[in-house]
């Protein structure tokens, strides 16, 4: 089973819908969530960067994390076909757990089209 | 402010060949890294570094080398290029005791 478990989709929703993007995790050491996007052909973009349980909220986008169930959610509001790209989750345990570096865990990133 | 870069962005090798990819980070972060991405296998870390002068094995380290002469750089080095080293390949970098990483525009390999 791996670590982090993320859904490929492909999702495809008309513009203006809510997009809900998932997570689910195994491992309870993880307190560092982030959820990057990747444009076709480019590199990995931080877009959120939340820590421990809670909401954040940033423009259209909001991470929720329940570390509780161990799953973690990215929403977007008023979609738009330029948020179409892939949506990678991602997350770290504490450097105090005896790595000396925040090891990222990621998952295998949602296809998301957003077609107008 | 131009964050992370990669040199070169295409590259096409013939098997037993040999390359290096640049990476170049201008936000003096310590820690850098590299990565595959492959259809199916998500991101895969390769080898990274905590420091100037400092590296490390990943989860994919085979057949790869790396150099952190100065801090803002780190090299990859592929001594004898083999079909299954063909990839997507990014570099990234966080500062430390930080755990965001930021990744560069990545360099397309693909080795016949």
């Amino acid at each position: 089973q791996k670590e982090v478990e993320q859904d490929p989709g492909p999702l495809s929703v008309p513009e203006g819908a809510i997009v809900s993007l998932n997570c689910t995790y195994s491992n309870s050491a993880f307190q560092y969530f982030m959820w990057y996007r990747q444009y076709s052909r480019k590199g990995p973009e931080l877009l959120m960067y939340t820590y421990s349980s809670g909401n954040k909220e940033d423009g259209r986008f909001t991470a929720q994390v329940d570390k509780s169930s161990k799953y973690i959610s990215l929403f977007i509001r008023d979609s738009q076909p330029s948020d179409s790209a892939t949506y990678l989750c991602a997350m770290s345990a504490s450097l105090a757990g005896g790595t000396s570096y925040g090891k990222l865990t990621f998952g295998q990133g949602t296809i998301l089209t957003v077609h107008p | 402010n131009a964050g992370v870069t990669q040199t070169p962005k295409f590259r096409v090798l013939k098997t037993g060949q040999s390359m290096t990819l640049l990476c170049a980070q201008d936000m003096n972060h310590e820690y850098m890294y590299w990565y595959r991405q492959d259809p199916g296998m998500g991101l895969r870390l390769i080898h990274y570094s905590v420091g100037e002068g400092t590296t490390a094995k990943g989860e994919v380290p085979d057949g790869y080398n790396v150099s952190r002469l100065k801090k803002q750089n780190f090299l990859l080095g592929l001594e004898s290029a083999a079909p299954s080293q063909t990839s997507v390949y990014f570099c990234a970098s966080s500062g430390q005791g930080r755990y965001e990483q930021y990744f560069g525009p990545g360099t397309r390999l693909t080795v016949t």
